[in-house]
């Protein structure tokens, strides 16, 4: 888990509070990522950054947003937490993809995660 | 749309014995394909990908994937498991043409493997 780490690693927290969980590279990489795991249902992307201020949308991204104000930190925030977002959260950071070649074939480094109980 | 499919959720193999774990995949154009393991409390680990050429795929700690296009399976093979092979493993894949800003993966949902001494 070299170069990224994520923070706080486990919190407990009540429905209806915020909630930030912060991921922080040294690694200088563009693209970055938050995931959540669940059994079941392996890993759903949440939201992505593909450079500083750039942001998109994953697959559950309902009930999240993210902002990412210098290259290597990247916040998910939970507005108001919910008993359905206790989850484990993987922040992940790769390099720019090549424009020729295996372009976009960059692969991924997690962080430990972030252990997240909603009560 | 992108998916996989790992149709085991656990596989129990002994000490000394091949392995073999199971993923297929749907995407509209040629395919991007990894393989990750996860550890008890850790992130995930990259493991090897199949990016184009050799249909087979040589990576860390011994493993390795067959790439069978006809199939769409992208299967994980090790000749001689170890106790310390336990884990968790992932297989993941996006469509090669995904448009720039989107690099996507979609992970399967995990097969825990076992192995037995």
């Amino acid at each position: 888990d070299a170069g990224i780490t994520q923070s706080p690693r486990h919190k407990v927290t009540e429905t209806g509070t915020p909630v930030t969980l912060r991921c922080h590279q040294t690694e200088n990489h563009r693209y970055m990522y938050w995931y959540r795991q669940d059994p079941g249902h392996g890993l759903r992307l949440i939201h992505y950054s593909y450079g500083v201020k750039d942001t998109d949308k994953g697959e559950v991204s309902d009930g999240y947003s993210v902002s990412r104000s210098k290259t290597e930190d990247f916040l998910l925030t939970l507005e108001s937490a919910t008993s359905s977002q206790t989850s484990v959260y993987f922040c992940a950071i790769s390099e720019t993809p090549r424009l020729s070649g295996s372009g976009g074939a960059n692969v991924l480094t997690f962080g430990a995660g972030s252990r997240l109980t909603v009560l | 749309a992108q998916s996989v499919a790992q149709p085991e959720d656990q596989v129990n193999v002994a000490e000394g014995n091949p392995l073999t774990v199971k993923c297929t995949y749907s995407v509209s154009g040629n395919p991007y394909l990894f393989w990750y393991v996860q550890y008890p409390n850790r992130g995930l680990q990259f493991l090897l990908k199949y990016i184009t050429g050799d249909n087979l795929v040589k990576g860390s700690y011994g493993f390795e994937a067959e790439f069978n296009k006809s199939q769409t399976s992208f299967h994980l093979k090790k000749p001689s498991a170890l106790v310390s092979d336990s884990a968790l493993y992932f297989c993941a894949v996006r469509d090669a043409h995904s448009g720039a800003g989107s690099y996507q993966l979609t992970f399967g949902k995990g097969t825990k493997l076992s192995v037995i001494p």
